[in-house]
C-alpha cells in the first residue's frame, strides 16, 4: 500500500532554532515530492523536489529528496513566530495525466517567542 | 493569474440531509481538479479527481459524489449526510500535465463542514 510518513507528528521550539522535519515514502510510481505549509486554511505550496541531491531553497526554508532512501527532509533555519503551521509532505504518483497526491500526516510545528 | 473558489466557507448540517458544495477556477483551461478531505488532526485524503468535463474518478468509497458540469467547475454532492462526513473539504487544481516543471496542485481555502 502506497504511504507517505511525517516525523516528528509534533515540534515546539523557540525562535531562533534550526528545525528539521522529515518525509519518508513508498509508492509506485513516483513523480515527484511536494512540501506544503498549511496555517488555517488552504495549504500553501512550498517546494517541489524531482531529483536526489538537488537542494531547493526560499529565504530560511529548504528542502532536499534522496531517492535511494525514499525521503525528504524541510530545514527551517532560524525559525519565527510566522513559521507555525502544519507542514504537509505528498508525494505525486501514477500516471503523468492524473498527478495524485498522497499526503503524509503533516507535522504541527510551534514557535515560541 | 489563477484564482481557485470554493463556498460556502463553513457549513453545519444535520444527519441525513443533502450536501452540495462548489469550487469554479478562474484564469485556466483544461485544468485538472481534485476534491479532498482532512479530518481533524489529519493529513488529505484524496476523494475524487477529474481530468475533464463528465470525467470522474473515485479514491475511496464513500458517500459523497462529484460531478464537473463544466471545464472549471467541480461539485461534492451527497444524498444523505453522515456524522463521519464532517471535516475540512479542500478543492484543488493543477495544469495540465506536458508543462515542463508546473507539477504542483494549488489548493482553494476550504469548506468546514459540520455534520451533527
Amino acid at each position: 500500500e502506497d504511504k507517505v510518513v511525517q516525523s516528528p507528528l509534533s515540534l515546539v521550539v523557540h525562535e531562533g532554532d534550526t528545525v528539521t522535519l522529515n518525509c519518508s515514502y513508498e509508492v509506485t510510481n513516483f513523480r515527484s515530492l511536494l512540501w506544503y505549509k498549511q496555517e488555517k486554511k488552504a495549504p500553501t505550496f512550498l517546494f517541489m523536489l524531482t531529483s536526489s541531491g538537488i537542494e531547493k531553497k526560499s529565504g530560511r526554508l529548504s528542502s532536499i529528496l534522496d531517492k535511494k532512501e525514499l525521503f525528504s527532509i524541510l530545514n527551517i533555519t532560524a525559525t519565527q513566530t510566522g513559521d507555525s503551521a502544519v507542514y504537509l509532505c505528498a508525494v505525486v504518483h501514477g500516471s503523468s495525466n492524473t498527478g495524485k497526491l498522497i499526503f503524509g500526516q503533516g507535522t504541527t510545528l510551534q514557535v515560541k517567542p | 493569474s489563477q484564482t481557485i473558489h470554493q463556498w460556502p466557507a463553513t457549513l453545519v448540517q444535520p444527519v441525513g440531509s443533502p450536501l452540495s458544495l462548489e469550487c469554479t477556477v478562474e484564469g485556466t483551461s483544461n485544468p485538472n481538479l481534485y476534491w479532498y478531505r482532512q479530518a481533524a488532526g489529519r493529513g488529505l485524503q484524496l476523494l475524487f479527481y477529474s481530468v475533464g468535463i463528465g470525467q470522474i474518478s473515485s479514491e475511496v468509497p464513500q458517500n459523497l459524489s462529484a460531478s464537473r458540469p463544466q471545464d472549471r467547475q467541480f461539485i461534492l454532492s451527497s444524498k444523505k449526510l453522515l456524522l463521519s462526513d464532517s471535516g475540512f473539504y479542500l478543492c484543488a487544481w493543477k495544469t495540465r500535465p506536458g508543462l515542463a516543471g508546473v507539477n504542483e496542485q494549488f489548493f482553494g481555502p476550504g469548506t468546514r463542514l459540520t455534520v451533527l
